[in-house]
């Protein structure tokens, strides 16, 4: 079978620095992907992580340790409208994404 | 350019009834997919198109769901003899990619459609 966890909930100041955890457990992997969902919106990607390292977008970047089986997503400089879901998902090769169960994120000022 | 369409946005059915759920993919997007999203949770995977066929219908959780891609394009989620637990979000996805490829960035990238808010009585 295939696990992700990644916490429920976190809450940060405006401006400060997020990170939001991720680990899977999967039969095969391919690499991590990050999506972000405002409520009552459409899931929208993020980043893809296939190789070990650190992916920066702006001020989102996403890391990945395959050894570990173990990524992070890391929000800079946040704002408000960063307040959403965000989910990690794997790519584990001919299967189509499983995703985590997301973790909501508040950001307050 | 238009990204994926779903309809309708939202469908209130009774039990035991039939409905069929509309996805319109990205033009040219070969992968097409099918999630459902219950409250607090992730998309659960349904499955999914490459092209016309189904390559992998592992996610759908009975044989009262069935979808079909007869041209390659929109696709339609059918849902015989609702439950109520069947009610959910049921979004669409598109890639021009299929999944499993190497590849960084965005290549992996799933485009996903609005959501039909399915609610059985």
């Amino acid at each position: 079978g295939q696990s992700l966890e990644q916490p429920s909930e976190v809450t940060a100041v405006e401006g400060a620095i997020v990170q939001i955890n991720c680990t899977y457990q999967t039969s095969g992997f391919y690499g991590l992907s990050w999506y972000q969902q405002h409520d009552g919106g459409a899931p929208t990607f993020l980043s893809y992580n296939a190789l070990d390292g650190l992916e920066e977008t702006g001020r989102f970047s996403s890391f990945l340790s395959r050894s570990d089986s173990y990524g992070y997503l890391l929000l800079q400089e946040l704002q408000m409208k960063d307040s959403a879901s965000y989910f990690c998902a794997v790519n584990s090769g001919n299967t189509p994404l499983v995703f985590g169960k997301g973790t909501r994120l508040s950001v307050i000022a | 350019g238009a990204g994926v369409s779903q309809t309708p946005s939202n469908k209130v059915t009774e039990k035991g009834k039939y409905v069929e759920l509309r996805c319109d993919p990205i033009s040219g997007h070969t992968a097409l997919y099918w999630y459902r999203q219950s409250l607090g949770q992730g998309p659960e995977f349904l499955i999914y198109f490459q092209g016309t066929g189904a390559a992998d219908d592992s996610g759908l959780p009975n044989d009262r769901f069935f979808a079909v891609r007869p041209e390659g394009s929109v696709s339609t989620l059918k849902i015989q003899r609702t439950e109520r637990g069947d009610s959910a979000v049921y979004l669409c996805a598109s890639s021009p990619n299929p999944p499993g490829l190497a590849g960084g960035g965005s290549y992996n990238e799933q485009f996903f459609g609005p959501g039909t808010r399915l609610t059985v009585l």
